[in-house]
């Protein structure tokens, strides 16, 4: 019963480098999305995603892209990762509306030097 | 007026005290609700929902008051396992909306 899963857990990047972080849930949800969350900053919301095919711009989408080509799935792509980026990137998913919250992975620590 | 606003505490408490949270929305639409609970390095899960008519969970009651779109957090007895950062998360509009998370209340239950 593995919820939803992030990968990589760890990852350090230089300055211009590219990546991609997985979000993959077991649970059959509709909706998943991508937050960083910063010291005194909160979570906040980067992209999500209402379906299969489907994504959405959250609070701070620049620097970022997504793709949702399964429904299990949910990717987030730096293509210049920048020292700004460095963060902890949580992803979550939820049932199809908010009203049941959100299942979170456990979460990627990116550093960006 | 940020989303949602929540004072960062630290709240230190000694064990067995009550301590009570307080949360503030500006969207006066919203419709869902939530506590949750995130430990140091860890992710946020879902602590308790919070309905109109207050609730209950054990230890914990959360309650919520539209007009003052105002929403609370109270616990008893507090345990050392209780230490952890709380978050306000209310949906940002009526329906599918995603959720906006407040920055948190840290509390410290001290042996």
């Amino acid at each position: 019963n593995a919820g939803v899963t992030q990968t990589p857990k760890f990852r350090v990047l230089k300055t211009g480098q590219s990546m991609t972080l997985l979000c993959a849930q077991d649970m059959n949800h509709e909706y998943m999305y991508w937050y960083r969350q910063d010291p005194g900053m909160g979570l906040r919301l980067i992209h999500y995603s209402v379906g299969e095919g489907t994504t959405a711009k959250g609070e701070v989408p620049d620097g970022y892209n997504v793709s949702r080509l399964k429904k299990q799935n949910f990717l987030l792509g730096l293509e210049s990762a920048a020292p700004s980026q460095t963060s902890v990137y949580f992803c979550a998913s939820s049932r199809g509306t908010a009203g049941r919250g959100y299942t979170f992975g456990s979460g990627t620590r990116l550093t960006v030097v | 007026r940020k989303e949602v606003e929540q004072d960062p505490g630290p709240f230190n408490v000694p064990e067995g005290a009550t301590v009570a949270f307080n949360c503030t929305y500006s969207n006066s639409a919203s419709q869902s609700f939530f506590w949750y609970r995130q430990d140091c390095r860890k992710e946020p899960k879902l602590l308790m929902s919070v309905y109109s008519s207050g609730n209950e969970d054990g230890r914990f009651t959360a309650q919520l008051n539209r007009a003052s779109q105002y929403i609370s957090l109270l616990i008893r007895d507090s345990k050392l396992s209780d230490s952890a950062t709380y978050l306000c998360v209310v949906n940002a509009n009526s329906g599918n909306t995603p959720l906006v998370f407040g920055k948190g209340t840290r509390l410290s239950v001290i042996a």
